[in-house]
């Protein structure tokens, strides 16, 4: 199915383990993005990308690495898992320069780091 | 910096009643702004935008209008559904720390309609 589309939808870890959540998008997007959404904080930009072998740290990247080597696929690794990383995890992607145009997300993964 | 400010929630009302969810924004530039919604279970939609000053972005009954001169883009509706039973996110669209422009977030107002 054409769309953007993340995995795991449920994750369960330990404290220090690496996760990576992946996110896989089948329109040439240039732009994609990782969010996290928290209760009282609604949606905050961890990392985002402009195009393949091009990323950059958006409002919350400390403890996340993320990488693009193809267009349509932007894996987030949390490389040693902390109880605050919990969280509900959204991918995004958009055609035109970040931001100006709609943004189209995947249903989410949700994390939780016990 | 650019930060979005909406109405805290939860917002209940009851079906046929009128809806308003309030948004003030901060920006440098001339941002766009945005309305998300989020369906219980899935991934943030786009409900409706405005680009520039004194637009009126308008989807499924919803409508919000772009005032700059009071830096704010209220949501509304005249008659609301129990299928409108979602979180609501304002959201505007600047240059942020002279890199690419992003997409900044309220904190997202959740609204139950009771039949």
């Amino acid at each position: 199915d054409a769309g953007i589309t993340q995995s795991p939808r449920y994750k369960i870890t330990e404290t220090g383990r690496q996760v990576t959540l992946m996110c896989h998008q089948t329109w040439s997007h240039s732009y994609m993005f990782w969010y996290r959404q928290d209760l009282g904080h609604g949606l905050r930009l961890i990392y985002y990308s402009a195009a393949a072998d091009i990323t950059d740290k958006g409002e919350v990247p400390d403890g996340y690495v993320v990488s693009r080597s193809k267009t349509e696929n932007f894996p987030l690794t949390l490389e040693s898992a902390t109880r605050s990383q919990t969280s509900v995890y959204f991918c995004a992607s958009t055609l035109t320069s970040g931001g100006s145009g709609e943004l189209f997300f995947g249903e989410g993964s949700r994390l939780t780091v016990l | 910096g650019n930060s979005v400010t909406q109405m805290e929630g939860p917002v209940t009302l009851s079906e046929e009643a009128f809806l308003t969810i309030n948004c003030t924004y901060t920006a440098t530039g001339y941002p766009s702004l945005f309305w998300y919604v989020q369906y219980p279970g899935e991934g943030l939609q786009l409900l409706l935008k405005a680009t520039k000053a004194d637009d009126k972005g308008s989807n499924k009954g919803f409508e919000a209008t772009y005032r700059k001169e009071t830096t704010s883009f209220h949501l509304e509706k005249g008659s609301v559904q129990v299928s409108d039973s979602a979180v609501y996110f304002c959201a505007l669209s600047a240059v942020h720390s002279g890199s690419a422009r992003q997409l900044t977030f309220g904190s997202g107002t959740q609204l139950t309609v009771l039949p």
